[in-house]
């Protein structure tokens, strides 16, 4: 069975400091991973999206790193910013035999930015 | 634990026939949002609702309407299909928490609904 697990589920950091989040997968075929931001209520928003043949991406402050051997990604948040608190998704696709692709999502993570 | 439920998990319509999706978030979430995904493409984000009231609105086309119910569960209502429609939808459910007064904002997804239009 295809699994997406993170951690930590929540975290609470001040502004200003870095943070990174982790997402470990059992998914196969692997086709690529992706981290979403998602505020509450609204539409997640794609930060970063890896292939296997990727092992670090980086959008801004955001940087994402995969480890294909492990199934393992992070993403590293620097100098957080107050508009960083989200809920960050890790969700990685499978390649259906149709050729399609199946995404399983994780459960995200939290964060949460103080002044 | 109850998760996420849609209804139905296989439907098949024709070009041009209107097609309705229904979602039943898990107990005591209110807050739910309808993802789309083709074939061979990442889910996109359609529309989300909170207590009722739509909240965010995504690459929805003008011809599906969503709403949510006092029951917290919410409908997707599509009119004349397009090929291009044919695609599996997601609903998935969450409660409502604002980020400063709760560590935690979980998002669970449903199996999904596969639509197919002939």
């Amino acid at each position: 069975k295809n699994q997406v697990e993170q951690s930590p589920q929540s975290l609470i950091i001040l502004e200003g400091k870095n943070c990174t989040l982790q997402c470990n997968y059992t998914v196969s075929p692997f086709s690529n991973l992706r981290w979403y931001k998602q505020d509450t209520g609204r539409g997640p928003v794609s930060l970063t999206i890896m292939t296997f043949s990727e092992n670090t991406k980086s959008n801004g402050r955001y940087t994402a790193t995969l480890d294909a051997d492990t199934k393992q990604s992070s993403l590293h948040i620097t100098a957080s910013q107050l508009s960083d608190s989200a809920s960050y998704i890790c969700v990685v696709s499978a390649i259906a035999s149709g050729g399609s692709y199946i995404p399983t999502f994780g459960r995200g993570t939290s964060l949460i930015v103080h002044p | 634990a109850a998760g996420v439920i849609q209804s139905p998990r296989h439907l098949i319509k024709e070009k041009r026939e209107t097609a309705t999706l229904k979602c039943y978030p898990i107990p005591r979430h209110d807050t739910v949002y309808w993802y789309q995904q083709g074939p061979g493409q990442d889910p996109q984000f359609l529309i989300s609702f909170y207590e009722k009231m739509q909240s965010d609105k995504g690459s929805i086309p003008d011809r599906f309407s969503a709403q949510q119910f006092s029951d917290y569960h919410s409908e997707l209502n599509m009119s004349s299909l397009e090929l291009g429609d044919s695609a599996l939808y997601f609903c998935a459910s969450s409660s409502y928490r604002p980020l400063r007064e709760s560590s935690y904002n979980e998002q669970f997804f449903g199996p999904g609904t596969r639509l197919t239009v002939l």
